[in-house]
């Protein structure tokens, strides 16, 4: 079975601009959640998708957003893009999203850079 | 809210060694314990996970972590490190929930480097 896919590994971007992330799930998982990876706040939660509804935010700010189709995809954007939004930003999904006890099966990331 | 401390930003070790990485974690809530591995360039794997029973969980390539829930930790050992073994580790942990959403809180990481 293939693992979790994000499209694309990375990607350069300058500030003001706004950019779209993608992540495949594994075939199967109906759970989709969001994290950046920064050197200096290490992993946070952006936001968890399920069944095409978001179910849980972290505490970022409303230029973050995202969304899921009705195959498990989902997309997150960020628009009018900061020098501090330069992050891994990485995808985990998980079977049903019935329990926190569930594991979550984590992509490869995108790596986006803002100049 | 949750939060979780990991203690040694670095650790080196010399291959053979045994090695400990320590975490601790704040919850007013009961939570699921989790240590996720991640070697470089590539995404977050899980290592091993404390649910409930047993309070020492091990993982396939010889790992385990022992939750001790009078001093909210979650050390993670291996009695012998081979140099395959250096990667960054995180310790995170997971309110208990139902059948709705869920997050990680995720510590800072060790960077655990092999010596050989």
């Amino acid at each position: 079975k293939a693992g979790v896919t994000q499209t694309p590994r990375y990607l350069i971007k300058t500030r003001g601009q706004q950019v779209t992330l993608s992540c495949s799930p594994i075939s199967g998982h109906r759970s989709v959640s969001w994290y950046q990876q920064t050197p200096g706040q290490g992993l946070q939660f952006l936001f968890e998708y399920f069944s095409e509804t978001q179910r849980n935010k972290g505490n970022f700010p409303g230029r973050f957003s995202g969304r899921q189709f009705s195959n498990s995809r989902s997309e997150m954007n960020v628009s009018t893009l900061e020098l501090g939004d330069s992050a891994l930003y990485l995808c985990a999904s998980s079977v049903s999203g019935g329990g926190s006890q569930e594991t979550q099966y984590f992509g490869p990331g995108t790596r986006l850079l803002v100049l | 809210a949750q939060s979780v401390t990991q203690l040694d930003s670095q650790v080196p070790v010399f291959e053979e060694a045994p090695v400990e990485l320590r975490c601790n974690y704040s919850s007013s809530v009961s939570v699921y314990l989790f240590w996720y591995v991640q070697y470089p360039n590539q995404g977050l794997q899980l290592l091993l996970k404390y649910l409930s029973g047993s309070t020492l969980v091990e993982s396939i390539n010889g790992f385990e972590a022992e939750f001790n829930k009078s001093q909210t930790s979650f050390h993670l050992r291996k009695p012998s490190v081979h140099i395959s073994d250096t990667a960054e580790y995180f310790c995170a942990v997971s309110p208990y929930s139902g059948a709705g959403s869920y997050q990680l809180t995720f510590g800072k990481g060790t960077k655990l480097s092999v010596i050989p």
